[in-house]
């Protein structure tokens, strides 16, 4: 089984704050994304990328930085945390190719800035 | 762009059948994939439409019409643990997922 695993399940920080969210997938995908979801408004995509050292913005990338060193892990930073971050982040993978349709996901870090 | 429009909310039957239906905008179309969010969790996959007609697993079923540009997700007997929010997704060029906002399906017994 595809496993996506992401460091923390809930994260409080403060605002200004740099906030690391890390996520490491064993199945060699290529693919690997990171959304925000906010309630009404689906998921949103942050950033992905489709192989080591690439990055690609997505809907939202204002605040966020991301980092992907190896193929295994996609890190999303929050430079400086505002309360408008607030959010559930989603970190999924997917191989690239015509299955891409089928993405995996972790089970999500709840950010709350105060 | 790409877009997908999904209702927010729908009420069924505990036992009864729920159709969710999903139109689509895109500038290129590579399929239409459903997810399931329970409140909580992380989206897990459902099904996926390539191709015109209905895809079944199970008591879910999905349905897709290109030349509509319309998709619709169909569960059969409903129980209390379809309780959840589902999504429509369509795939572009770049292998991302484009996503609606996602349905609520609330079960009442």
């Amino acid at each position: 089984d595809v496993k996506v695993t992401q460091s923390s399940r809930y994260l409080v920080k403060r605002t200004g704050e740099k906030v690391f969210l890390e996520c490491v997938q064993d199945m060699d995908h290529e693919n690997m994304f990171w959304y925000r979801q906010d309630p009404g408004l689906g998921l949103r995509l942050i950033y992905f990328s489709y192989d080591v050292k690439m990055k690609e913005k997505g809907d939202i990338p204002e605040g966020y930085s991301v980092s992907r060193e190896k193929k295994e892990r996609f890190s999303l930073i929050l430079e400086s945390a505002s309360t408008n971050q607030t959010s559930m982040y989603l970190c999924a993978s997917s191989i690239r190719d015509s299955s891409s349709y089928e993405q995996y996901f972790g089970p999500g870090t709840r950010l709350t800035v105060t | 762009g790409q877009s997908l429009e999904q209702p927010s909310e729908v009420t069924a039957v505990e036992g009864a059948i729920v159709q969710i239906n999903c139109t689509y905008q895109t500038s290129g179309f590579y399929g239409l994939s459903w997810y399931q969010q329970h409140d909580g969790g992380a989206p897990t996959f459902l099904s996926y439409n390539a191709l015109d007609g209905l895809e079944e697993t199970g008591r879910f079923s999905s349905f897709l019409s290109r030349s509509d540009s319309y998709g619709y997700l169909l569960l059969q007997e409903l129980q209390m643990k379809d309780s959840a929010s589902y999504f429509c997704a369509s795939r572009d060029s770049n292998y991302q997922l484009i996503w609606g906002a996602g349905t609520k399906l609330i079960i009442k017994p």
